[in-house]
């Protein structure tokens, strides 16, 4: 089976410019993570989708952050526009149930904002 | 929310030797899982493990649910073993969502 897939594995920016992140979860798993790990704050949870749909969105910064999940194989999340402070990785990962499920994580994004 | 507790927050071993790594989480969980991340950055899953003991090699863990702490035993550490190893915990106190702690960040030294 396929696991978490990310892309882009690093991505290099300028402040101002837009980025999107993305993420094919496992097929099945009915639960998407968004995850941001920093050196300050470690690995916090940012959003999260159940069957598509966002269910807790209150790790999301600010208002430059923006996550979708138009279908079950498939989520984006932007950053526009982007500041060297939301320099990170990004994690992606997927879950079958949310409670007592085994998470998954992708290989991560890593960005840096100039 | 729930808390959880890592330690010790860095650890450094020679190869060979023998290690435990502590989690400790304020509230009850369904859900507690191990994972290491390696120098290159993924998040390795190791165990998942909301109680009783597991084995998988060099490695084996155990969580005692009702005092709320898991311990990760490393055994004949190697190199390739360095890395930070997160618990992650869900339960009804953080609505199922999981929480990971800070890290205990492994070196072992050849």
């Amino acid at each position: 089976d396929a696991g978490v897939i990310q892309s882009p594995r690093h991505e290099v920016t300028e402040m101002g410019q837009e980025v999107t992140l993305r993420c094919k979860p496992i097929s099945g798993h009915d639960y998407l993570f968004w995850y941001r790990q920093t050196m300050m704050r470690g690995l916090e949870l940012l959003i999260y989708f159940n069957n598509n749909v966002p269910i807790d969105d209150s790790g999301m910064p600010e208002d430059r952050f923006s996550a979708k999940m138009p279908n079950a194989s498939f989520s984006t999340l932007k950053i526009q526009p982007s500041e060297p402070r939301d320099s990170a990785v990004y994690f992606c990962a997927s879950t079958r149930i949310l409670n007592t499920g085994e998470l998954f994580f992708g290989e991560g994004s890593r960005l840096t904002v100039l | 929310g729930i808390q959880v507790e890592q330690s010790p927050p860095d650890l450094i071993l020679q190869e060979g030797a023998n290690s435990t790594l502590r989690c400790n989480f304020s509230d009850s969980v369904n859900n507690l899982q191990w994972f290491h991340q390696n120098p290159w950055g993924q998040l390795i899953n190791l165990f998942y493990i909301p109680s009783g003991t597991k084995q998988n090699g060099r490695l084996s863990a155990t969580t005692v649910a009702t005092e709320r702490y898991s311990l990760l035993y490393i055994s004949s550490s190697q190199t390739t073993d360095s890395g930070v190893y997160f618990c992650a915990v869900a339960g009804s106190g953080n609505a199922g969502k999981s929480t990971f702690g800070d890290g205990t960040t492994l070196t072992v030294k050849p």
